[in-house]
């Protein structure tokens, strides 16, 4: 099983969708969880943790289930600017130093 | 708002030749990491760095690699005898005392021909 599993897409969606995207991870004993958002051939730009209670920023919404080992993301009135590769990343703290998994990401392409 | 930085931004070599890759990490972070991805994959822990020594490191930072702290600001990668396959774009990050969120810089992207 990979560390750290994604559907790579792509999700094409009009303008005002809503989208969610799933992952799924290995490793019971990660300690945090992140979806960063990838643009062709840029660095990965944190979005937002995720936590156990669930936590939104805007029309983010990220979700965690520890037992399912899942983690998701909604997208709500999705914009062009959304266009991006979005990438499921799990820390598992290891001695003094911190190892993030990276998913292979899924493209989400916003049209009009 | 304070970022990470690197250059240079691309970099074509032979293979066999050394390369040095530079960083400098945002001002008051503590931990220090490099990443690589390769053209159409996931993105890959090398290294991290705390306290002027490596705290951990993956399968493919093998001898040819090392990293160093020579100053109080710049962070670099070193590839010793570069090969075909180590083209990739290479992410340096760091991270606070929370040794959670980690902020990457705009990558140099490698190319050994």
């Amino acid at each position: 099983r990979k560390e750290v599993e994604q559907d790579p897409g792509p999700f094409n969606v009009p303008e005002g969708a809503t989208v969610a995207f799933n992952c799924t991870y290995s490793n019971s004993a990660s300690q945090s969880f992140f979806w960063y958002r990838q643009d062709c051939r840029k660095e990965p730009k944190l979005l937002m943790s995720v936590y156990s209670s669930g936590n939104e920023d805007g029309r983010f919404t990220a979700q965690l289930n520890r037992a399912s080992q899942y983690i998701s993301l909604l997208i709500r009135d999705s914009k062009l600017s959304d266009s991006a590769t979005y990438l499921c990343v799990v820390n598992g703290v290891t001695g003094g130093g911190n190892k993030l998994t990276f998913g292979t990401g899924t493209q989400l392409k916003v049209e009009l | 708002e304070p970022e990470v930085t690197q250059t240079p931004s691309h970099q074509v070599t032979q293979m066999g030749q050394e390369v040095i890759l530079r960083c400098v990490p945002i001002s008051n972070h503590l931990y220090f990491y490099w990443y690589r991805q390769i053209l159409g994959q996931k993105v890959e822990f090398l290294v991290s760095f705390y306290n002027n020594e490596i705290s951990e490191k993956s399968e493919i930072f093998d001898d040819q690699f090392s990293v160093e702290r020579p100053d109080g600001s710049n962070f670099t990668l070193k590839i010793r005898s570069t090969k075909l396959e180590d083209s990739a774009m290479y992410f340096c990050a760091s991270g606070g005392l929370s040794q959670e969120t980690q902020y990457f810089g705009p990558g140099t992207r490698l190319l050994v021909l």
